[in-house]
């Protein structure tokens, strides 16, 4: 594997459930991001972790928790999502002194039924 | 503003040069990007200027930086079916480390 791989590509969840996303980076970087993606809207960032630690966190829900257990791995933990949480969550990783030059993942589709 | 303008749409024939534009809020962002989204996957980093430069041109790309008017522009020489994608401008303010901030993205559609 190379780059940057998200599990699942898409996932449907109730509002009820939990679930969790995973993002795993293979560049050697050491600052990861958690992106959500949502029609014709500008990409918002919702989480950093730098060197394992989370460093920014722009007002995101309580029902977003993420993880990240070392730098190569990056987790959003979701429960009792809304509907209009619906969207592409992109995670990207980079080298912390060079944060300009981030690599996405694919992404993980959301619908919240 | 405090956002980054792009047009959503841009249509241009397969051959032609394609030019995507873009707004940025802050005359003292450092760098600006363009990111390029292909269908069903993550964003790819395309190229990036630098805020004391004009232009820069890499193979098929060329940006054009105004920063009086604090436009930017991406233009796509010879544009082919596989640019097809959707376009994202993006500035990276001052006092903002790791942030970037992102416009709408501009959905370029090659038509053969």
């Amino acid at each position: 594997e190379t780059g940057v791989t998200q599990t699942p590509r898409h996932l449907v969840m109730g509002m009820t459930n939990k679930k969790s996303l995973k993002c795993e980076q293979h560049l050697g970087h050491n600052a990861m991001y958690w992106y959500k993606q949502s029609a014709k809207k500008p990409l918002e960032l919702m989480f950093v972790y730098s060197l394992e630690e989370r460093v920014e966190n722009n007002s995101v829900p309580s029902r977003f928790s993420p993880e990240c257990p070392n730098s190569s791995h990056l987790f959003l933990h979701l429960h009792t999502l809304q509907p209009e949480d619906s969207a592409l969550y992109l995670c990207a990783s980079s080298q912390q002194e060079r944060a300009n030059e981030q690599f996405f993942g694919p992404g993980t589709r959301l619908t919240v039924l | 503003g405090e956002d980054v303008e792009q047009s959503l749409f841009l249509s241009v024939r397969e051959g032609d040069s394609s030019v995507i534009n873009c707004t940025y809020t802050d005359s003292s962002s450092t760098y600006l990007y363009w990111y390029k989204q292909e269908p069903g996957a993550g964003l790819q980093l395309l190229t990036y200027i630098f805020s004391n430069m004009d232009m820069k041109q890499d193979q098929r790309l060329t940006v054009l930086l105004n920063k009086k008017d604090k436009h930017l522009s991406l233009r796509i020489a010879d544009t082919q079916t596989g640019d097809s994608a959707i376009y994202f401008c993006a500035e990276k303010r001052p006092g903002s480390a790791r942030q970037l901030t992102f416009g709408s993205g501009t959905q370029l559609t090659v038509l053969p």
